[in-house]
C-alpha cells in the first residue's frame, strides 16, 4: 500500500490564479480530510469529505473548495490565490468518519508569489 | 472556544533524562485527544491517543479532565525522539475535524 498520496508535492503559484490539489487515500479509506499549515503553525483544518459528502468545513472563505470522486480521491481547489495562501497542504485519510486517528500524507508545499 | 495550547516551542533535554511536553486544551464537551509527531523529512504520523491508554515508543499520555491537560511523558528520552511533537484535539461532536496545536520542537541532545 503505497499510503496517502498527494500531487503534486511543490507548486509555484502567482497571486490571482487558481490551483488544483489531489490526493489519494490508502485503498479502503472513505474519509478524506484537507488541512493547511503554514509555516511555524499546528495543521489547521478545511474540509472533511467521506462517502463523496462534504462532512465538515474549518474556517475558510469560499475561494477554498474541494470534492471526493466515486475513488474516494479528493481534489482541493484554491480560486483567486493571495499571498497568504502559501502553506503546506496536507491531505489525511481514514476509513470512516470517526476519531480513530487520521493517515496523513506528505503535503503539498504551495507558494503564492 | 476550542483550543490547544502548547506553551513551548523547543524543549532540549539529554539523551536519558525525562521529557515531558505539555499540551493543554479549551473544550467544555468531552474530546478526544491525539499526540502526533512528526521526524525529519518524514510525514505527520498518529504516535497515541488518550482512548487506547497504549504506549508507544516508550511515551505515555494521560488526559487529565480536571486541569484539561494531555501531557505527553517519556522517563529516559533518546536522540531518535528528536522531532516536532503537535497535540490534537477532536470534538465528541459535529464535525470531525482536528485542533492542532503549535508544535513542540524536542531535541534530544546526546
Amino acid at each position: 500500500d503505497a499510503g496517502v498520496t498527494q500531487s503534486p508535492t511543490h507548486l509555484i503559484k502567482t497571486r490571482g490564479q487558481h490551483v488544483t490539489l489531489r490526493c489519494s487515500p490508502i485503498s479502503g479509506h472513505k474519509s478524506v480530510s484537507w488541512y493547511q499549515q503554514v509555516l511555524g503553525q499546528g495543521p489547521q483544518f478545511i474540509f472533511q469529505y467521506y462517502e463523496k459528502e462534504e462532512r465538515g468545513r474549518g474556517n475558510f472563505p469560499d475561494r477554498f473548495s474541494a470534492r471526493q470522486f466515486p475513488n474516494y480521491s479528493s481534489e482541493l481547489n484554491v480560486n483567486a490565490l493571495l499571498l497568504g495562501d502559501s502553506a503546506l497542504y496536507l491531505c489525511a485519510s481514514s476509513l470512516a468518519v470517526d476519531r480513530a486517528g487520521y493517515t496523513f500524507g506528505s503535503g503539498t508545499r504551495l507558494t503564492v508569489v | 472556544a476550542q483550543r490547544v495550547t502548547q506553551p513551548e516551542k523547543l524543549l532540549s533535554v539529554f539523551k536519558g533524562a525525562p521529557v515531558e511536553l505539555k499540551c493543554n486544551y479549551s473544550y467544555s464537551g468531552s474530546p478526544e485527544l491525539f499526540w502526533y509527531v512528526q521526524y525529519s523529512r518524514q510525514r505527520l504520523q498518529l504516535l497515541l491517543r488518550h482512548i487506547s491508554r497504549e504506549s508507544i515508543k516508550g511515551f505515555t499520555a494521560d488526559l487529565n479532565k480536571g486541569e484539561t491537560s494531555f501531557h505527553l511523558k517519556k522517563p529516559f528520552a533518546q536522540e531518535e525522539d528528536s522531532a516536532m511533537y503537535y497535540c490534537a484535539l477532536s470534538p465528541t461532536s459535529g464535525t470531525y475535524k482536528y485542533i492542532f496545536g503549535t508544535g513542540t520542537r524536542l531535541k534530544v541532545l546526546a
